[in-house]
């Protein structure tokens, strides 16, 4: 049981390059979702879902995409990076209330 | 929007001595808070959780307090051990979104 796994745990990108960020969770969680952390600021969130094919926008969605095709997976991508989007990215599951969270994703956009 | 905020950015405290972290809520209708610790370079961990309908829930070393009347949580760590120094976040909502307030940075002196 591996819990909250994310892909890659560290990626710099130049300004304009796109990426995916890659969340598994092997708990079997319907709920999932992105957040933001930055130096100084709680935990933001970005998008969320409620289950497998359900997307929603959270607190800070502009300049992000997600998807959820499979239960287990839920991807977060960014088209056209921004130095604004540098940051630690942190995925978490629950089954509802409590969050699961991942180790995080350091991001950095040049 | 949500407002979760923590009156103390830093605390320090002797080793074996008890910690008092507090966070304010700014939303009557949040029914489920939730205490995290992380760690430099980690992603949140859940310690501990208390519902609405609840004034003190306890767990193992830990107690959290919730005053509704004047929108204040606390978390109690007993005997704190080196291994408590992080920073802890609240967290505040319905059960499936939450607002998470920006940390108290806990340091134990030994």
């Amino acid at each position: 049981n591996a819990g909250v796994t994310q892909t890659p745990k560290f990626r710099v990108l130049k300004t304009g390059q796109s990426m995916t960020l890659l969340c598994a969770q092997d708990m079997n969680h319907e709920y999932m979702y992105w957040y933001r952390q930055d130096p100084g600021m709680g935990l933001r969130l970005i998008h969320y879902s409620v289950g497998e094919g359900t997307t929603a926008k959270g607190e800070v969605p502009d300049g992000y995409n997600v998807s959820r095709l499979k239960k287990q997976n839920f991807l977060l991508g960014l088209e056209s990076a921004a130095p604004s989007q540098t940051s630690v990215y942190f995925c978490a599951s629950s089954p509802e209330g409590t969050q699961y969270f991942g180790p995080g994703t350091r991001l950095l956009v040049l | 929007g949500e407002s979760v905020g923590l009156h103390l950015p830093t605390l320090s405290v002797q080793e074996g001595d008890n910690s008092i972290i507090n966070c304010a809520y700014s939303n009557s209708a949040s029914d489920y808070f939730i205490w995290y610790k992380q760690e430099s370079g980690k992603g949140p961990q859940f310690i501990i959780d208390i519902r609405s309908n609840m004034d003190k829930r306890q767990g193992q070393r830990v107690t959290v307090l919730l005053n509704k009347t004047v929108k204040h949580l606390s978390l109690q760590i007993a005997a704190t051990q080196p291994g408590d120094s992080a920073v802890y976040f609240c967290a505040e909502g319905p059960r499936n979104q939450f607002y998470f307030g920006t940390g108290t940075s806990l340091t134990v002196i030994p």
